[in-house]
């Protein structure tokens, strides 16, 4: 069965430096998504990709984030300058072309600590 | 906006009891609703989800759950715990239209006890 992968499972950074999460989608989906839970907080959504394009963002996702398809397969979230606070699990999902109510499929995550 | 209360983070019940998850959801527009389990160190499985067909709505491992618009809930059940079924579960909405923006509940941990 098709999944959502992530890279790397758990990653270590010191405060200021840029990290890259990445992301494998399943393969015919076409809108991709990041969310992100700090620990025992609620999931909750940053952004969404569409036709290589960002579609929706939260009040999170300011200007220290950024995420790129770089290939036709690969789906990343880049944050420039890590925060403290930046710490969570960091959730990649995928969901087919159709309407709005579409299963997003959720990867393993990647764990972010920042010192 | 949107929100999803979820009531209870923590729920345990005994194998072969009934599990009732309680979701309550607000939207100022006709919701897609859904169930996520998350199984220690995995990501989120779908366990079923609401898009305006029938109201009673059965999923994987013989969960269900009932969109109860006059209520604004969407409980999710299962008749007959079993222990492979503990794991934290999340109730998410989002609306109708092209928004696709999942808001959680802040999850209900379930403890299955022999």
């Amino acid at each position: 069965e098709p999944e959502v992968t992530q890279t790397p499972s758990h990653q270590v950074t010191q405060m200021g430096q840029e990290v890259i999460l990445r992301c494998v989608p399943i393969s015919n989906h076409l809108y991709f998504y990041w969310y992100r839970q700090i620990l025992g907080q609620k999931v909750e959504f940053l952004v969404s990709f569409y036709n290589n394009e960002i579609s929706e963002k939260s009040e999170i996702f300011d200007d220290q984030f950024s995420v790129e398809r770089p290939d036709g397969s690969n789906f990343t979230l880049k944050i420039r300058s890590t925060k403290l606070e930046d710490s969570a699990m960091y959730f990649c999902a995928s969901s087919g072309p159709g309407l709005a109510g579409e299963t997003q499929y959720f990867g393993p995550g990647t764990r972010l600590l920042v010192l | 906006a949107q929100s999803v209360t979820q009531l209870g983070s923590h729920v345990s019940v005994s194998e072969g009891a009934l599990v009732l998850l309680r979701c309550n959801y607000s939207s100022s527009v006709p919701p897609y609703l859904f169930w996520y389990v998350q199984y220690p160190n995995q990501g989120l499985q779908l366990l079923l989800k609401y898009t305006s067909a029938a109201t009673l709505v059965k999923g994987i491992n013989g969960f269900e759950a009932e969109f109860k618009k006059s209520e604004t809930s969407f409980h999710l059940t299962k008749p007959s715990a079993h222990m492979s079924d503990a794991a934290e579960y999340f109730c998410a909405v989002s609306r109708s239209g092209s928004a696709r923006q999942l808001t959680f509940g802040s999850g209900t941990q379930l403890t299955v006890l022999p």
